[in-house]
């Protein structure tokens, strides 16, 4: 079955620091990946999807992350943290013919110290 | 013009009552998700309509969970007999086309059930 494995449950980082959230899946056959970001009492936002093409992709505000194949990875880096970046970040898979669904990670609450 | 809506936003429900979540898409968007989220979780999948059509319903959880999407667009999602393992937030996401494909899910602020 597919799964998506977020390691840290909480990461705290100073502000303008780097801010690097792991996401691991498995799977045979490459899924879709996805991060979302969602803020207190509100629903997800997407920040960056990899469907196709190239492997490094840039989001919103400034994140960015990385489809490694070979290491069934898909992390999400910012080079230097706001305090407005505090929130929970879910990685998450949608496989092919599927539908559509996604299948979340256990999500990262990413904390940023002033 | 807006996006995801979802009523209402709280909902505080004694246990053995029947519960009604309704989900307003983005105008035109086919396809429609429920997801429900429990405390410190992820989202997981409930069901997936493509238009009117139910076309997964694999993550309802039991018989007492049905949901419509009668004429392709608002949807609700019903609880009946409501137990206290129901209380979550469940999320509303819309997408422009159907079939998967990378489509981005454009999720609404969700109703967080409490059964006492």
């Amino acid at each position: 079955a597919q799964s998506v494995t977020q390691l840290g449950s909480h990461v705290s980082v100073s502000e303008g620091a780097l801010v690097l959230l792991r996401c691991n899946y498995s799977s045979s056959v490459p899924p879709y990946l996805f991060w979302y970001v969602q803020y207190p009492n509100q629903g997800l936002q997407l920040l960056l999807k990899y469907t196709t093409g190239a492997t490094l992709v840039k989001g919103i505000n400034g994140f960015e992350a990385e489809f490694k194949k070979s290491e069934t990875s898909f992390h999400l880096t910012k080079p230097s943290a706001h305090m407005s970046d505090a929130a929970e970040y879910f990685c998450a898979v949608m496989k092919y013919n599927q539908g559509g669904k996604l299948i979340f990670g256990q999500g990262t609450e990413l904390s940023v110290k002033p | 013009g807006a996006g995801v809506s979802q009523s209402p936003r709280y909902k505080v429900a004694k246990r053995g009552q029947d519960v009604a979540l309704r989900c307003d898409p983005i105008s035109g968007h086919v396809s429609l998700f429920w997801y429900q989220q429990a405390l410190g979780q992820g989202p997981e999948f409930l069901t997936y309509f493509q238009n009117e059509a139910q076309l997964d319903k694999s993550g309802l959880p039991s018989d007492r969970f049905f949901a419509e999407r009668p004429e392709g667009s608002v949807s609700t999602l019903k609880i009946q007999r409501t137990q206290q393992e129901d209380s979550a937030v469940y999320l509303c996401a819309s997408s422009s086309s159907s079939g998967g494909a990378g489509d981005t899910q454009y999720f609404g602020p969700g109703t967080r059930l409490t059964v006492l």
